[in-house]
């Protein structure tokens, strides 16, 4: 498996609440993503990152922020959580090349209640 | 941009009964096209892809997929289904030699394995 971890593994969260959640990777891939899943609508790309301090929206990137200070780490941060934020959401890396596949975490499932 | 429709979002099949799961593509470039499988509570796993050359791809687990650009498809297939195979599985597609922005997913289709 590649080396991809995401933190928290499960949370609740209060609506109005501060969160952020983490993908740890130490496979020094350049780019990395964050997607949510929710039922009906299969994986949606909510920011990517081409290298440290490198950032860029994806498809559903209202309400989401993202930071890279280091090349192993890529962080999701809700500044005010909402219901419609409620969903499972994954991480995903991938290699210089781009003729890759990218490699996914175990997600994280988040509950804004 | 590319998009990805998967016509099925349920496909209910008998146990080592053969199945196909259908994926078709939008693009004004060409593409990169991939089959993840996803297990209940679990991440994705790649199945399989295709970047170039022949246009029958062999997988894991005994999946393979066809592509055809005439008809923009990427069809997956397996001739003898086990339970084990009862999942999520997602068709997605990236620009072939670059572009940063990921992998468009479908919205998948939920293999179901009746015994």
């Amino acid at each position: 498996d590649a080396g991809i971890t995401q933190s928290p593994r499960h949370k609740v969260t209060e609506t109005g609440t501060p969160v952020t959640l983490r993908c740890h990777q130490t496979e020094n891939h350049r780019y990395m993503y964050w997607y949510r899943q929710d039922p009906g609508h299969g994986l949606r790309l909510i920011h990517y990152s081409y290298g440290v301090k490198d950032t860029d929206k994806g498809e559903v990137s209202d309400g989401y922020s993202v930071s890279r200070s280091k090349t192993e780490d890529f962080l999701l941060t809700l500044e005010s959580a909402t219901s419609s934020q409620t969903s499972v959401y994954f991480c995903a890396i991938r290699d210089r090349s781009l003729s890759t596949e990218a490699f996914f975490g175990q997600g994280t499932r988040l509950t804004v209640v | 941009a590319q998009s990805v429709t998967q016509l099925d979002s349920q496909v209910p099949v008998f146990e080592e009964a053969p199945v196909e799961l259908r994926c078709n593509y939008s693009s004004s470039v060409s593409v990169y096209l991939f089959w993840y499988v996803q297990y209940p509570n679990q991440g994705l796993q790649l199945l399989l892809k295709y970047l170039s050359g022949s246009t029958l791809v062999k997988g894991i687990n005994g999946f393979e997929a066809e592509f055809n650009k005439s008809q923009t498809s990427f069809h997956l297939r397996k001739p003898s289904v086990h339970i084990s195979d009862t999942a999520e599985y997602f068709c997605a597609v990236s620009i072939s030699g670059g572009g940063a922005d990921g992998l468009t997913f479908g919205k998948g289709t939920h293999l179901i394995i009746q015994p």
